[in-house]
């Protein structure tokens, strides 16, 4: 088992709509969560951190965290084809996913 | 500058050649991070740096690479007898606080340097 496994995508929303990200991690004392936007090409961009259980708001972005079931979301609303790219889950500073590739339809 | 930069961005290098890769952080971060980024799928942990102290090398894949950071700034990635398999991006990041700490742990990548291993 793969220590930070995401939804293998790709995934395709049409714009305007919800787009859900999910990861699910293995070690239980992890205590940073972070999700990053690559685009094709460039290097990761931070886009949101959660450090406790719960959900954190960052305008059209939303992350959820539960420890109990290892697992930390992220939901972005009202998709714009802007919002294409590959998405990174990342568990504290050395753990990465394999990233979920979104496609944004206009 | 105000962001993370690496150089060279592109590197060509013949099966068998030594290469050294440079990062140049964030003014005042204290930690560093180098990761291996091959296509299509995560960054990949190397090793760590806390000021210039190297803390954590568990990631770097065999003894041809090697990481200083000497003066707890400026960082250099050196692969000797480059491989095939080490075509990747190699990406530097930075971050303010120590690794671990809660707030102050945010990475800030460079753009990578892109190294074709002939």
């Amino acid at each position: 088992q793969k220590e930070v496994e995401q939804n293998s995508g790709p995934l395709s929303v049409p714009e305007g709509a919800i787009a859900s990200l999910n990861c699910t991690y293995s070690d239980r004392v992890s205590q940073s969560f972070f999700w990053y936007r690559q685009y094709s090409g460039k290097s990761p961009e931070l886009i949101m951190s959660i450090y406790s259980n719960g959900d954190k708001e960052d305008g059209r972005f939303t992350a959820q965290l539960n420890k109990a079931s290892q697992y930390v979301s992220l939901l972005i609303r009202d998709s714009q084809p802007s919002d294409s790219a590959t998405y990174l889950c990342a568990i504290e500073f050395m753990r990465f996913g394999a990233g979920t590739r979104l496609t944004v339809k206009p | 500058g105000a962001g993370v930069s690496q150089s060279p961005r592109y590197k060509v290098a013949k099966r068998g050649q030594d290469v050294a890769l440079r990062c140049d952080p964030i003014s005042g971060h204290v930690s560093l991070f180098w990761y291996q980024q091959a296509l299509g799928q995560g960054p990949e942990f190397l090793t760590y740096f806390q000021n210039e102290a190297q803390l954590d090398k568990s990631g770097l894949p065999s003894d041809r690479f090697f990481a200083e950071r000497p003066e707890g700034s400026v960082s250099t990635l050196k692969i000797q007898r480059t491989q095939q398999e080490d075509s990747a991006v190699y990406l530097c990041a930075s971050s303010l606080g120590l690794a671990g700490g809660l707030g102050t742990d945010t990475q800030y990548f460079g753009p990578g340097t892109r190294l074709t291993v002939l």
